[in-house]
């Protein structure tokens, strides 16, 4: 079936560190990956895409390559700020029927020091 | 323009009481997800919905539980002799297209169970 594994938190990082979130999925077709990210009290917010095998979302300096040989979105920034303190969740659409559903991870929650 | 929009914020109830979570979606947004999301659980799918359909329930509860989006109004969420099982964000996301790739997200509903 369609799955998507993240690698567990919490992570805990100081400021200006680098910051990776491992997630490697399973999917029948071929999905488009997403990263969305939930600041405390809030809702999800998407971060970044990818639609297409070796295709890289980037946004406020956070990226992630679609890897379709080893079925991997993994999140990364060079330089993490304590602003980025969230809880940041990989996601895959998949086709169901005629229609097309998220499929979640569970989430990892990164605390950034200062 | 406004974003997805939520209320309350904020719900407690008794057990046995019914609660009500309602979700405006973005403007020209006709479609509407549900997603409860739970301590040490993350997101999990309830139901999507089209103005006056349900297309994918696959994720409510059999019982207790059902939702609406009627051609006027918000969307419904409506939880039936609500036990303390039911405590959870309860959050609902919008989309411009059918099972849009990119949801768009409200602040959630927090709804506490007594």
């Amino acid at each position: 079936g369609n799955s998507v594994t993240q690698m567990e938190g919490p992570v805990t990082l100081s400021e200006e560190a680098f910051l990776t979130i491992n997630c490697t999925y399973t999917a029948t077709g071929y999905p488009s990956l997403f990263w969305y990210v939930q600041y405390p009290g809030e809702g999800l917010q998407l971060l970044l895409k990818a639609t297409k095998a070796d295709d890289k979302g980037s946004n406020k300096g956070f990226e992630a390559t679609y890897r379709k040989e080893t079925t991997s979105f993994h999140l990364e920034k060079g330089s993490v700020q304590v602003s980025d303190s969230a809880v940041y969740f990989c996601a895959l659409s998949v086709r169901a029927g005629n229609n097309r559903k998220l499929i979640w991870g569970l989430g990892t929650s990164l605390a950034v020091n200062p | 323009n406004a974003g997805v929009m939520q209320n309350p914020r904020h719900l407690v109830r008794r057990r046995g009481q019914e609660a009500r979570l309602r979700c405006s979606p973005m403007k020209g947004h006709s479609h509407v997800y549900w997603y409860r999301q739970l301590p040490e659980e993350g997101l999990k799918f309830m139901v999507y919905l089209q103005k006056e359909n349900i297309i994918d329930e696959s994720g409510m509860p059999k019982e207790r539980f059902s939702a609406e989006f009627p051609k006027e109004g918000p969307s419904i969420l409506r939880i039936q002799q609500v036990v303390r099982g039911d405590s959870a964000a309860y959050f609902c996301a919008s989309s411009p297209l059918a099972q849009g790739d990119e949801q768009y997200f409200g602040p959630g509903t927090r709804l506490t169970v007594t």
